[in-house]
């Protein structure tokens, strides 16, 4: 069925290091990608978000692409600092779901000082 | 503004008991959406409203119900809890966009309900 691959399922980087998270997703008719960040204890947030007309999104040190030929979206984090260290979901609309928002199985990343 | 607010924050249930879960949201949001977390698996769908006085099922409805009386609330109900249920749950909120659309909304989560079925 549709569904959102994510990977890695941990990724450690070390302070001052990229960190990248791909997802791949099955519905060519798709078309909006965003990230949600969860802290230890805490509900997801909404960090950036992608639609299907734009190739990249910036947003200080944290950036997300698309290749919708490939279907997948990565988010690129820069000089990863400790509070970076969370659980990353990606998500997308598939089609056929108006209003199921599907989820990646999530990345933990870890920041070591 | 308090956001999106959940009671209980956690609870124990023995199987076949009944719960419900309480979201209440502040923000004036028209969607309102129960999700259950599971390691490895993501945040999956059990239910939704696009408003009140209706809902509509998810990816994973089965064994539970929900409701919406009031545009600011929604419960999510266990009739009958199974060791299956055990789970970190979250309610989310959010607004309609230009044209009603529904694909490109910002979902706001509350803080989480750890449930555990016994």
């Amino acid at each position: 069925g549709e569904n959102v691959e994510q990977h890695p399922s941990t990724l450690s980087v070390q302070e001052g290091d990229s960190a990248v998270i791909k997802c791949t997703y099955s519905d060519s008719a798709s078309n909006y990608f965003p990230w949600y960040k969860q802290e230890l204890g805490k509900g997801p947030q909404l960090i950036i978000d992608i639609r299907s007309n734009v190739g990249e999104k910036k947003d200080q040190r944290i950036a997300v692409t698309l290749n919708k030929t490939a279907k997948h979206f990565s988010l690129h984090i820069t000089e990863t600092q400790p509070e970076d260290s969370a659980v990353y979901f990606c998500a997308a609309y598939l089609s056929g779901s108006a209003r199921q928002l599907t989820f990646g199985s999530g990345t933990q990343l870890t920041v070591l000082p | 503004n308090a956001g999106v607010t959940q009671t209980p924050k956690f609870r124990v249930l023995k199987t076949g008991q009944s719960m419900t879960l309480l979201c209440a949201q502040d923000m004036n949001h028209e969607y309102m959406y129960w999700y259950r977390q599971d390691p490895g698996m993501g945040l999956r769908l059990i239910h939704y409203s696009v408003g009140e006085g209706t809902t509509a099922k998810g990816e994973v409805p089965d064994g539970y119900n929900v409701s919406r009386l009031k545009k600011q609330n929604f419960l999510l109900g266990l009739e009958s809890a199974a060791p299956s249920q055990t789970s970190v749950y979250f309610c989310a909120s959010s607004y309609p966009l230009s044209g009603g659309l529904a694909t490109n909304e910002k979902l706001f989560f509350g803080s989480g309900t750890q449930l555990s079925v016994l």
